[in-house]
């Protein structure tokens, strides 16, 4: 079964818009890392946020968890185009640091 | 190298051929990960290597998969005898530290006809 799952799997905003995103996972977990995919190629890293954290920004990104209902939240404040991707949360199941993605949101800006 | 490469980038074989798919991950990273992609579809781990400790292998889908990972550096995924099912882009992904950030490659895209 999947640890990771984000919502929506398909997300279509205007450019300037906020997009957010939600992944929740099922066990306890060291971190959460955040990934970027173009193309359907390789994926770029995002951010990390660990256990003990509960938000984290990094640009126009800004993450939150909460592991009391283990999910997580990605916020892309003034979407543009570039942006258009799908977007992965990565969690370790029961701390084994055996990283599971999740199915993904599908990401389009429009201009 | 400046990040992960994997070899080839592409790959066409014939159902029950033998494949080898080749990751080089970035020097000094201890960890290393594959994980294998369908059309459209969410990342599925496959294996994880980390520094000398034995290999978690718990994500191969059948014995058809193995995977090395020589002198702590390259890594080698076999898929022996492949079935069209086994179609998909396998990536690789390294990382400094246990838990850290991957960094990954740009994949090889395997097509079984």
């Amino acid at each position: 079964s999947q640890q990771g799952e984000e919502d929506p799997q398909a997300l279509s905003i205007q450019e300037g818009e906020n997009a957010t995103m939600n992944c929740s996972y099922k066990t306890s977990i060291n971190n959460l890392q955040w990934y970027r995919q173009n193309s359907g190629r390789g994926l770029v890293h995002l951010i990390l946020i660990r256990s003990n954290e509960r938000e984290k920004h990094s640009g126009r990104l800004r993450v939150t968890l909460d592991t009391s209902k283990k999910s997580s939240s990605l916020l892309i404040t003034a979407s543009r185009a570039a942006d258009t991707a799908s977007y992965f949360c990565a969690t370790d199941a029961s701390g084994t640091y055996k990283y599971i993605f999740g199915t993904g949101t599908r990401l389009k800006v429009l201009a | 190298g400046a990040g992960v490469s994997q070899s080839p980038s592409n790959k066409v074989t014939e159902k029950g051929k033998d494949v080898e798919l080749r990751c080089d991950p970035i020097s000094g990273h201890t960890a290393l990960y594959w994980y294998r992609q369908s059309l459209g579809q969410g990342l599925e781990f496959l294996i994880y290597f980390q520094g000398n400790s034995a290999p978690d292998k718990s994500g191969l889908p059948s014995d058809r998969f193995s995977a090395e990972r020589t002198g702590g550096s390259v890594s080698t995924l076999t898929i022996q005898r492949t079935q069209q099912e086994d179609s998909a882009v396998y990536l690789c992904a390294s990382s400094l530290l246990t838990g850290g950030m991957k960094f990954f490659g740009p994949g090889t895209r395997l097509t079984v006809l």
